[in-house]
């Protein structure tokens, strides 16, 4: 079972770069997430959505955006890059918006440099 | 100011030894989950609790949720080295739609 699955696991970028990350998940779940987790802490929501079409800003939007054009695909941009934004990165899912289960990616790890 | 605040946030203890982790707000949770994260993986779900009061156990792991559910501690008896990693609390807001984490408490079991 292929779950919550996150490209790419690792990247590098410079100060002022873009990039997509890149999130799938194959339970026909409704509701999906990013979050951000830096060293030693707990996770911070970035964006969530509720169904395709639809998505809304968690605690920490500001330098990313998202796109829901399908139930599967959720993808985040990071437009600019800045050393503020190295983290890593996990996308989940859930069938319900709560206090149902939420189902993590591995991650990636993204360093700007 | 966190939501939900977490304590410790780091224990290292001995295999054989227990160990309690807490997790606390002054606000009221309508329901309140614990994960567990291990290194390079994503956290995964131990259990969900909703009932003020409420004791789950998951083999040597117990979940207690206060009466007043604003605070819950998770319990691990004869701790192993397999349960190192980091511990979550997580909570629903209102809106029901976004989870909350606490900053997490991160236990080391040494063998």
């Amino acid at each position: 079972n292929a779950g919550v699955t996150q490209t790419p696991k690792f990247r590098i970028l410079k100060i002022g770069q873009s990039m997509t990350l890149q999130c799938a998940q194959d339970m026909n779940h409704n509701y999906m997430y990013w979050y951000r987790q830096d060293p030693g802490m707990g996770l911070k929501l970035i964006y969530y959505s509720v169904g395709a079409g639809i998505t809304d800003k968690g605690e920490v939007p500001n330098g990313y955006n998202v796109s829901r054009s399908t139930t599967e695909d959720f993808p985040l941009r990071l437009e600019l890059a800045a050393p503020s934004q190295t983290s890593v990165y996990f996308c989940a899912s859930s069938t319900t918006g709560g206090p149902g289960e939420l189902f993590f990616g591995e991650g990636s790890r993204l360093t700007v440099l | 100011t966190q939501l939900l605040e977490q304590s410790p946030q780091f224990l290292s203890i001995q295999e054989g030894e227990n160990l309690t982790v807490y997790c606390n707000s002054s606000s009221v949770f309508s329901s309140l989950q614990w994960y567990r994260q291990e290194p390079g993986e994503g956290p995964v779900l131990l259990v969900t609790v909703v009932t003020g009061g409420e004791v789950k156990k998951l083999k040597r792991l117990t979940f207690q949720f206060g009466d007043a559910r604003k605070d819950s501690s998770l319990h691990i008896t004869a701790a192993q080295p397999g349960d190192t990693g980091l511990y979550l609390c997580a909570t629903h807001k209102a809106a029901g739609n976004k989870l909350t984490f606490g900053g997490g408490t991160r236990v080391l079991v040494k063998p």
